[in-house]
């Protein structure tokens, strides 16, 4: 079956210092995907999709086939990127949108 | 520009209650997807629709019913409410399955 895993539920980080966010897939074939973010009191919208391979808000995220991963990084984590993050595979036997359980990233002064 | 609108945005209703769940998109998307998110499993889908007149089971399809009779309206119902039925529900479209998904508010529903 295809899956997707996000393992941390929770990542706290200081200002400033570097983010990774997990994002593992067993998708088998070429898989299509994308990180979802959802802000407070905000509706979930996308953040970056990896055919794109464009970089917002400084974050960015790297396919590695090898590993099956798409982790997604920012260099220096700014406190207005505290939010829940949600990788999402497109399920190709579906033909429809799935997403990862989530991780909600903190990030203190 | 409304976007994807979900009406309502709170409901609380008893056990073996029925209602439906209304999705609203200006877009002119194709496809449209019914999640439910609880804590702790991310967003779950649970039925989706490739284009008008048409649905698909997602991943916990169960207790629940849909229809897309209109391209722009995408119909979730709930025939007999259970407390498990707790949960925020979001409604999405997008033009293709690769393509952006714009997201509805959410509604709250507690089933007591």
């Amino acid at each position: 079956a295809q899956r997707v895993t996000q393992p941390e539920k929770l990542l706290s980080v200081f200002k400033g210092a570097p983010v990774e966010l997990k994002c593992n897939y067993s998708y088998s074939g070429s898989p299509e995907l994308f990180w979802y973010v959802q802000y407070s009191r905000q509706r979930l919208q996308l953040l970056l999709r990896h055919i794109s391979r464009e970089s917002i808000k400084g974050f960015t995220a790297d396919l590695n086939k090898g590993e099956t991963s798409f982790h997604l990084k920012k260099p220096f984590a700014q406190e207005e990127d505290s939010a829940m993050y949600y990788c999402a595979p497109v399920d190709t036997g579906r033909r429809a949108l799935t997403f990862g359980s989530g991780t909600r990233l903190q990030v203190q002064p | 520009n409304a976007g994807v609108t979900q009406t309502p945005k709170f409901r609380v209703l008893k056990t073996g209650q029925s209602m439906t769940l209304l999705c609203a998109q200006d877009m002119n998307h194709e496809y449209m997807y019914w999640y439910r998110q609880d804590p702790g499993m991310g967003l779950r889908l649970i039925h989706y629709s490739v284009g008008e007149g048409t649905t698909a089971k997602g991943e916990v399809p169960d207790g629940y019913n849909v229809s897309r009779l209109k391209k722009q309206n995408f119909l979730l119902g709930l025939e007999s409410a259970a407390p498990s039925q707790t949960s925020v529900y979001f409604c999405a479209s997008s033009q293709t399955v690769y393509t952006e998904a714009f997201f509805g508010q959410g509604t709250r529903l507690t089933v007591v």
